[in-house]
C-alpha cells in the first residue's frame, strides 16, 4: 500500500526566508510525487509533479521539490517566501502500479509572517 | 480553459435524506475521481473512472455511497441515508491519462461542503 507524511502540521517562517515543507513517502513501485496548495475555501491546486528525471523540480509561484530516493523524500522549498504563500500544501503519491489514484498526505499549514 | 466546476457549492441536509453531489470535468479529460476532505481523515480516495472501464470503487467507504459517469464527462456522486459522518467537503478532480507529459496531475474542483444535520 502506498502512504505519504507530512511529519509537521503547521510550518511558520518570516516573508523573504526560505520555506521547507517536508514530505516522505512509501510505494511498492515507481512513485510519482506531487504537491499541492489549497487555499481557505478553495480546491487544490496543483503545483507541481515528479514522474521521472532530473531530481529537482521547479513548479509554479517559484516552488521547487527535490526527490531523493535514497530517504524516500520529496521535500517543497521556496528560496524566498511571501506572505501570499500561507496556505495548506498537501503532498501526495500516485503508485504507478497500484493505478491511478493519489494518495495524500494529511497536509502541512504554511504561515508566513510579515 | 473553463476548469472543474461542481455543484452545489454548499449543501445542507437532514440526516437520513439522499444527497446529489455533481461534477463537471474539464473538456477533454478522460479521467474522473472524486476524493473527500475532511478533518478527522484528510483527503481520502472516494472512486475513479477512466473512459469506458469499469470504475475503481476500491475507496468508496461504504454501500450508501455510489457514483456515476453520464457520456464520459459529467459524473454524479450520490450519498443515500446520509449520516452525521458524512459531513465533509468532496472534491472532484480530472486528467488527462497517459503519457509522460502533463497527462497525470489531476485539477480539482471547489468542491462541495455537505453538512447533514
Amino acid at each position: 500500500a502506498q502512504s505519504v507524511a507530512q511529519p509537521e502540521d503547521q510550518v511558520n517562517v518570516a516573508e523573504g526566508n526560505p520555506l521547507t515543507v517536508k514530505c516522505t513517502y512509501s510505494v511498492s513501485g515507481n512513485p510519482y510525487l506531487f504537491w499541492y496548495v489549497q487555499y481557505p475555501n478553495r480546491g487544490l491546486q496543483f503545483l507541481l509533479k515528479y514522474i521521472t528525471g532530473d531530481n529537482l523540480v521547479k513548479g509554479s509561484y517559484g516552488f521547487e521539490a527535490e526527490f531523493n530516493k535514497s530517504q524516500t523524500s520529496f521535500h517543497l522549498k521556496k528560496p524566498s517566501a511571501l506572505v501570499s504563500d500561507s496556505a495548506l500544501y498537501f503532498c501526495a503519491v500516485r503508485d504507478k502500479a497500484a493505478g491511478n489514484k493519489l494518495t495524500f498526505g494529511g497536509g502541512t499549514r504554511v504561515l508566513v509572517k510579515p | 480553459g473553463a476548469g472543474v466546476s461542481q455543484s452545489p457549492s454548499n449543501k445542507v441536509t437532514e440526516k437520513g435524506k439522499d444527497v446529489e453531489l455533481r461534477c463537471d470535468p474539464i473538456s477533454g479529460h478522460t479521467a474522473l475521481y472524486w476524493y473527500r476532505q475532511s478533518l478527522g481523515q484528510g483527503l481520502e480516495f472516494l472512486i475513479y473512472f477512466q473512459g469506458n472501464s469499469a470504475p475503481d470503487k476500491s475507496g468508496l467507504p461504504s454501500d450508501r455511497f455510489s457514483a456515476e459517469r453520464t457520456g464520459g464527462s459529467v459524473s454524479t456522486l450520490t450519498i443515500q441515508r446520509t449520516q452525521q459522518e458524512d459531513s465533509a467537503v468532496y472534491l472532484c478532480a480530472s486528467s488527462l491519462v497517459g503519457g509522460r507529459g502533463p497527462g497525470y496531475e489531476q485539477y480539482f474542483g471547489p468542491g462541495t461542503r455537505l453538512t447533514v444535520t
